[in-house]
């Protein structure tokens, strides 16, 4: 039972470079998330899709993009990465039910 | 004002002490989530509750909806249970996923 996988899981990058993180889910969820967490502001809404094919903006998208590429699959890229971008970055997916799964976080120090 | 807010911010207790964090929120919702996050780990779900009190091992969570209020009880707590535990809410129609409190740091000494 994989449940959600993001990679990579430690990335260090230069001001401007651009990466891309990449999740995937197995439990054939619609919903799909990318938060980010920062010490004292909790977790935020970046970006997410609702279903395959459709992908809204949550509470700080800029300097993001997504993907959602299949059911499966949510990346999150970063075209010109800045210091402020430096965070730990969570996926998550939803079930149903409004559970939510989350995978092992994302840490990214942007120099 | 945030929408969930959680108390305390940090807490540190002895192993075998009883554990109350709280949680209030302002906005209507169709459920309240509990996670929990040990240092540098992933989170994991320990509750989703819309109602009433659910109990796992030694840990409760309940929640008044009239109040707009939730707690998370640990009974004879361990040095294993401190982490990082999260309050979140899904909001009424909301499709965004969870709303989350910052977070209260619980740290249980031996």
């Amino acid at each position: 039972n994989a449940g959600v996988t993001q990679t990579p899981k430690f990335q260090v990058l230069k001001t401007g470079q651009s990466m891309t993180l990449q999740c995937a889910q197995d439990m054939n969820h619609n919903s799909m998330y990318w938060y980010r967490q920062d010490p004292g502001m909790g977790l935020r809404l970046i970006y997410y899709s609702a279903s395959e094919g459709t992908t809204d903006k949550g509470e700080v998208p800029n300097g993001y993009n997504v993907s959602r590429l299949n059911k499966r699959e949510f990346s999150l890229r970063l075209e010109s990465a800045a210091p402020s971008q430096t965070s730990v970055y969570f996926c998550a997916s939803g079930g149903r039910a409004g559970e939510l799964f989350f995978g092992e976080g994302s840490r990214l120090t942007v120099l | 004002k945030n929408e969930v807010e959680q108390s305390p911010q940090n807490l540190t207790a002895q192993e075998g002490e009883f554990i109350t964090i709280n949680c209030s929120y302002s906005v209507g919702i169709s459920a309240l989530h509990w996670l929990q996050q040990h240092p540098g780990g992933g989170i994991v779900s320990l509750f989703m509750l819309s109602s009433g009190k659910k109990k796992h091992g030694r840990l409760i969570a309940t929640i008044n909806i009239q109040e707009k209020h939730s707690s998370l009880h640990i009974t004879a707590s361990h040095p294993r249970d401190s982490a990082v535990y999260i309050c979140a809410v899904s909001r009424l129609g909301g499709a965004d996923g969870l709303t989350f409190g910052k977070g209260t740091h619980l740290i249980i000494q031996p």
